[in-house]
């Protein structure tokens, strides 16, 4: 069974706070995707990042970073010093990497409120 | 580019009307997929096309649903008879297989309301 889960249902923030945001994933595949998506109030979902399965560096892009931990099967994303324009709801993506089988499996989300 | 473009935006019909929602995807991407979202269920995938051969449709809810994709720059998603139910954010979105890890590129979604 193919799984993602992303417990926190909301998180709220005071501005310039770093906030944490977890992802638990279950597959049997050894090769896949991860990814982050961003909905904003708008309603558009916004690629953020991907990464496969055998690339475990974290990766920083500004004031995002991604901590990818095999072991725990998990994929957590932290903002650093939030801003109020960073609120959004936050979906994280799990694709196998299949010949012919590209779906995607995504979390709950995780509705992030960053309060000025 | 200009993107994954869906239309309409917004629809809003009534109980036992047909709906039809349509999807250009961006060029060059051979994979399309059909996605709703609702508060209670999330995002979830209801079809997707490779070629524009439909490769997966176990998502679909019911025989009301059905998908198409007659070339590579065009798809739409039809439901009749629509019901309240079927209220949700339809999004349809694209990918190139060779390029699987880029990541989908999503429309900015149909917001169907079935009174």
């Amino acid at each position: 069974a193919q799984k993602v889960t992303q417990a926190q249902t909301e998180i709220s923030v005071v501005e310039k706070e770093d906030v944490t945001l977890d992802c638990v994933y279950e597959t049997r595949d050894t090769t896949y995707y991860l990814f982050w998506y961003k909905q904003p109030p708008s309603g558009e979902l916004v690629f953020l990042i991907r990464r496969n399965s055998f690339d475990e560096q974290n990766e920083i892009s500004g004031r995002y970073s991604w901590n990818f931990q095999k072991s725990t099967s998990s994929f957590n994303f932290t903002i650093t010093a939030s801003q109020v324009v960073d609120s959004a709801v936050y979906f994280c993506a799990l694709s196998p990497f299949r010949s012919g089988t590209y779906k995607y499996i995504f979390g709950t989300g995780t509705r992030l409120k960053v309060l000025a | 580019d200009a993107g994954v473009i869906q239309s309409p935006r917004h629809e809003v019909t009534e109980m036992g009307q047909e709906v039809t929602l349509r999807c250009k995807p961006i060029s060059g991407h051979n994979s399309l997929f059909w996605y709703r979202q609702t508060m209670m269920r999330g995002l979830e995938l209801l079809i997707y096309f490779n070629n524009n051969v439909p490769i997966d449709d176990s998502g679909m809810p019911e025989d009301r649903f059905s998908a198409k994709m007659p070339n590579a720059s065009f798809s739409t998603l039809k439901i009749q008879p629509s019901e309240p139910r079927d209220s949700a954010v339809y999004f349809c979105a694209s990918s190139s297989t060779t390029e699987q890890g880029r990541g989908y590129t999503f429309g900015s979604g149909t917001r169907l309301t079935v009174v």
